[in-house]
């Protein structure tokens, strides 16, 4: 059974940093393309930041370029996500996604439970 | 990147066929066949129901398909059930310049009445 377990989250001054962590199980974890989706209440989701199985390819939402970083451990299994000068925006339930494959962007085939992530002003 | 552009509520009766429309632009919707959709019940995570455009993964019923046309995707939910009633969302891959981005829509909440 494919697990997803986030980690880092909590409640953090704007411009601070956060490091977030997914520990995976239940799979090949460097056969598959992982992402962070983010959820605010009443406002939906929000695709963040994706990893290819290599990290060959990284991508992030204009909203985060440049203040967050992703990356993996294809050898402990984890997916981090550097999270810098935070602002109040990014305060969300942040989710770590597995793609159906190992190049995929937007096939978010199981998620874990999140971690919430609150920044104050 | 903005956002894909859903309705914000769509309703039906059990039974019923229903259609989710997914606008988005010649950056997404328009150039790829990768849109996929996910159904989220509120306290629970969202679940990947198509991807691909039109593919289904195992275990997702029948009664949900996926299909396109220019800029413009849709979600039909044929035979209406009282478990089909939760918010749902598109989603796309875009690539612009040399960047890779997904874009998610604004979210239908699907009502069955």
């Amino acid at each position: 059974e494919v697990q997803l377990v986030e980690s880092g989250g909590g409640l953090v001054q704007s411009g601070r940093s956060l490091r977030l962590s997914c520990a995976a199980s239940g799979f090949s974890f460097d056969e598959y393309a992982l992402h962070w989706v983010r959820q605010v209440p009443g406002k939906g989701l929000e695709w963040v930041s994706g990893i290819t199985w290599n990290s060959g390819s990284i991508g992030y939402a204009d909203s985060v370029k440049g203040r967050f970083i992703i990356s993996r451990d294809n050898d402990k299994n984890i997916l981090y996500l550097q999270m810098n000068s935070l602002t109040t925006d990014d305060t969300a339930l942040y989710h770590c996604a597995k793609d159906v494959g190992s190049s995929g962007w937007n096939r978010f085939e199981s998620w874990g439970q999140g971690v919430q992530v609150t920044v104050s002003s | 990147q903005s956002a894909l552009t859903q309705p914000a509520s769509v309703s039906g009766s059990p039974g019923q066929s229903i259609t989710i429309s997914c606008t988005g632009s010649r950056s997404d919707v328009g150039t790829y066949n990768l849109v996929s959709w996910y159904q989220h019940h509120p306290g629970k995570v969202p679940k990947l129901i198509i991807y691909a455009g039109t593919e289904r993964p195992s275990g997702v019923s029948g009664r949900f398909s996926g299909s396109k046309s220019g800029n413009t995707a849709s979600l039909t939910i044929s035979g209406l059930q009282p478990e089909d009633e939760a918010d749902y969302y598109c989603c796309s891959y875009a690539h612009i310049s040399t960047f890779d981005y997904v874009v998610f829509g604004t979210g239908t909440k699907v009502t069955v009445l």
